[in-house]
């Protein structure tokens, strides 16, 4: 079956750093998505791999390891807007191409 | 441009009682689509356009209808609502013809109530 699963909740400090991690079950995988979305906001697009690695972006970077079924989102030098809510998405090759099978979210809290 | 809009932000529905969710865009996008978003579950695609005219079902279609006239003009719209439909709403928009998917622009959400 298809399955994504990420932690509920995470805390981190200011100008810490944090990796929320992403593990997923799929037929065939198509690539995978990190999206941000703030409380009672929007989701906005963070991120994209397809292939094995390290993307970075900025203070974020994402990762990917196909044969483990696993990503992590890496945030650096967090600021108090960061906290919100990391939701994990992935394509499975299986299905339409326009679905995304989605994780519920990992709410991060930032503390001064 | 103001992006992806949706109206209205809040709605109190009855059981039964029917109303269209609006979704706009005017970023000349040529895919557009609505979710649900449930507490403790992932965002869940309910239909998708490719395009004026062209209209698809997604994983959660059966109660809503759409339809895409234009460009610009995404409506949902609930037949008979049911308390199984209390979500929120988000329309998307994408500028990529080839694989849209890829980057997808979301509205700010409608709060839907089904008493």
């Amino acid at each position: 079956g298809q399955n994504i699963d990420q932690p509920t909740e995470m805390t981190a400090t200011e100008g810490a750093i944090v990796q929320i991690n992403c593990t997923y079950q799929t037929s065939g995988f198509n690539g995978l998505f990190w999206y941000q979305q703030h409380a009672g906001e929007a989701p906005t697009f963070l991120s994209y791999n397809v292939l094995d690695g390290l993307e970075e972006k900025g203070r974020f970077s994402s990762f990917l390891s196909r044969s483990k079924g696993y990503s992590y989102l890496l945030l650096k030098e967090l600021q108090m807007k960061d906290s919100a809510s990391y939701l994990c998405a992935v394509r499975d090759r299986g299905d339409s191409n326009y679905q995304l099978i989605w994780g519920a979210g990992t709410k991060l809290i930032i503390k001064p | 441009n103001a992006g992806v809009t949706q109206t209205p932000k809040f709605q109190v529905l009855k059981t039964g009682q029917s109303m269209t969710l609006q979704c706009a865009q005017d970023m000349n996008h040529e895919y557009m689509s609505w979710y649900r978003q449930d507490p403790g579950m992932g965002l869940r695609l309910i239909h998708y356009s490719v395009g004026a005219g062209i209209t698809d079902q997604g994983e959660v279609p059966n109660g809503y209808n759409v339809s895409r006239s234009t460009t610009e003009d995404f409506p949902l719209r609930l037949l008979s609502a049911a308390p199984s439909q209390t979500s929120v709403y988000f329309c998307a928009s994408s500028f990529r013809q080839l694989d849209p998917i890829l980057e997808q622009y979301f509205g700010p959400g409608t709060r839907l109530t089904v008493t």
